[in-house]
């Protein structure tokens, strides 16, 4: 069974830091690859995703991912945070097998201090 | 368009009962899932429907069922409620556009069920 692993599950940040969030994934065959966020009180929105083509995929809000295939990594980048980027962040893979079946990251609780 | 939308928001249960929840997918989408979302499991694939039928299973009881309807809604059932049950309840739907078998899923606000 294919996993999806978060490396890190707590990160503080001052406003115009950048970030970085690492997500591994395990499964050799094709994969289509989602970050999600959840802001506080909110649901589950999509970030950006990736199913082929440019492995640098942009996506709204100024965060960006690169799709690694030799490393099974999906990593997500933002050059500078901000206080409204204080959210839990979700990487999730979708691998194999047809239909639409999500499997998550642990997620990220993300905290941008002023 | 409207979102996804999940009834009720809220519920609170005793361990031993059954319980419905309900979700309307976006309109045009003929994908619906569901996901259960704990603190100590995460959020975690429960099934999907498409076109009536089930499409995909996770790892979970058979306590838990789904259905679809011709109008795509669905619902999930939980019978003999379990204090274990407490989560968020997801439903996602998609559709299945582009000739692709899967696609991006598009998450409602969930139903917070609460057994006690």
């Amino acid at each position: 069974a294919q996993s999806v692993s978060q490396h890190n599950h707590h990160v503080i940040l001052s406003e115009a830091a950048s970030l970085e969030l690492g997500c591994n994934y395990s499964y050799g065959g094709t994969v289509n690859l989602f970050w999600y966020v959840q802001y506080p009180g909110q649901h589950l929105q999509l970030l950006l995703k990736y199913f082929s083509g440019d492995p640098l995929v942009k996506g709204i809000k100024g965060f960006e991912a690169e799709f690694i295939k030799s490393k099974f990594s999906f990593n997500l980048r933002k050059p500078s945070v901000q206080w409204s980027d204080t959210a839990e962040y979700f990487c999730a893979v979708n691998a194999g097998g047809g239909g639409n079946k999500l499997t998550f990251g642990t997620g990220t609780q993300l905290k941008v201090e002023l | 368009k409207a979102g996804v939308t999940q009834t009720p928001r809220y519920l609170i249960k005793t361990r031993g009962q059954q319980v419905t929840l309900s979700c309307s997918p976006i309109s045009g989408h003929r994908s619906v899932s569901w996901y259960q979302q704990t603190p100590g499991q995460g959020l975690q694939f429960l099934f999907e429907y498409f076109s009536e039928t089930q499409r995909n299973k996770g790892n979970f009881p058979g306590r838990f069922s789904g259905r679809q309807f011709s109008n795509s809604r669905s619902e999930m059932n939980v019978s003999t409620l379990e204090l274990g049950d407490s989560a968020l309840y997801l439903c996602a739907s998609s559709s299945p556009g582009s000739g692709r078998l899967t696609d991006t899923q598009y998450f409602g606000p969930g139903t917070r069920l609460t057994v006690l």
